[in-house]
């Protein structure tokens, strides 16, 4: 079953750690994405992908750096973890076909930097 | 540019009444536009699209929403509330056919469906 998987799905860690969010897409799609998502709050693009090798910054500026070598695999990273980088990371994908850019998301990882 | 506002950060409902959650878009051309659902923990769901076809859309779960161009709304509903609809609800815009198509988000809608 074409699926989108995140993991690990909650993760405390302290500062200075650090991390790997993983991202994998069962689909095929050309396209994925990383969103930041706060309580409460809506969605916000930090970084995304045309493809293999192509990496972009998204509308909020993130400390995180990203990384697409396969097509299905997108990770994302974080060299030094901070308090203010605990939120809800969503990743998503399309694919170019769909000309009205159907997003898929994954279950979201919720990360907590103490 | 586009926008979006999701009118009410709220709603409560009784199970078994109707749901109206409001959305308002701002767009220089036609857009797409997205209802998404979140449970909580969860990713979004796609619940249903607009892309130009029929104005009033039919989605999963007994959702469904119309575009209205002079209103600039695409307003989501339901006829009778499940209590397995409590999640947050985003309202999202996209320019189709513009090469790189961003998500915009609204602020989401909290609906609450109670015995």
């Amino acid at each position: 079953e074409a699926d989108i998987y995140q993991t690990p799905r909650y993760l405390v860690i302290g500062t200075g750690k650090k991390i790997t969010l993983e991202c994998s897409q069962t689909m095929g799609h050309d396209k994925m994405y990383w969103y930041q998502q706060d309580p409460g709050m809506e969605l916000h693009l930090i970084h995304y992908s045309y493809g293999v090798n192509s990496t972009e910054k998204g509308d909020l500026s993130s400390e995180s750096t990203v990384s697409r070598i396969r097509t299905e695999h997108f990770p994302l990273t974080l060299e030094s973890a901070r308090p203010s980088h605990t939120s809800q990371y969503l990743c998503a994908s399309s694919e170019t076909a769909n000309i009205h850019n159907e997003q898929f998301f994954g279950p979201g990882t919720r990360l907590t930097v103490l | 540019a586009q926008s979006v506002t999701q009118l009410d950060s709220h709603v409560s409902v009784s199970e078994g009444t109707p749901v109206l959650l409001r959305c308002n878009y701002s767009s220089s051309y036609s857009p797409s536009l997205f209802w998404y659902v979140q449970h909580p923990n969860k990713g979004l769901q796609l619940l249903l699209k607009y892309t130009s076809a029929a104005t009033l859309v039919k989605g999963i779960n007994g959702f469904e929403a119309e575009f209205k161009k002079s209103e600039t709304s695409f307003h989501l509903t339901k006829p009778s509330a499940h209590m397995s609809d409590a999640a947050e609800y985003f309202c999202v815009v996209t320019l189709p056919n513009t090469g790189f198509q961003k998500l915009v988000f609204g602020t989401g809608t909290r609906l609450l469906v109670s015995p």
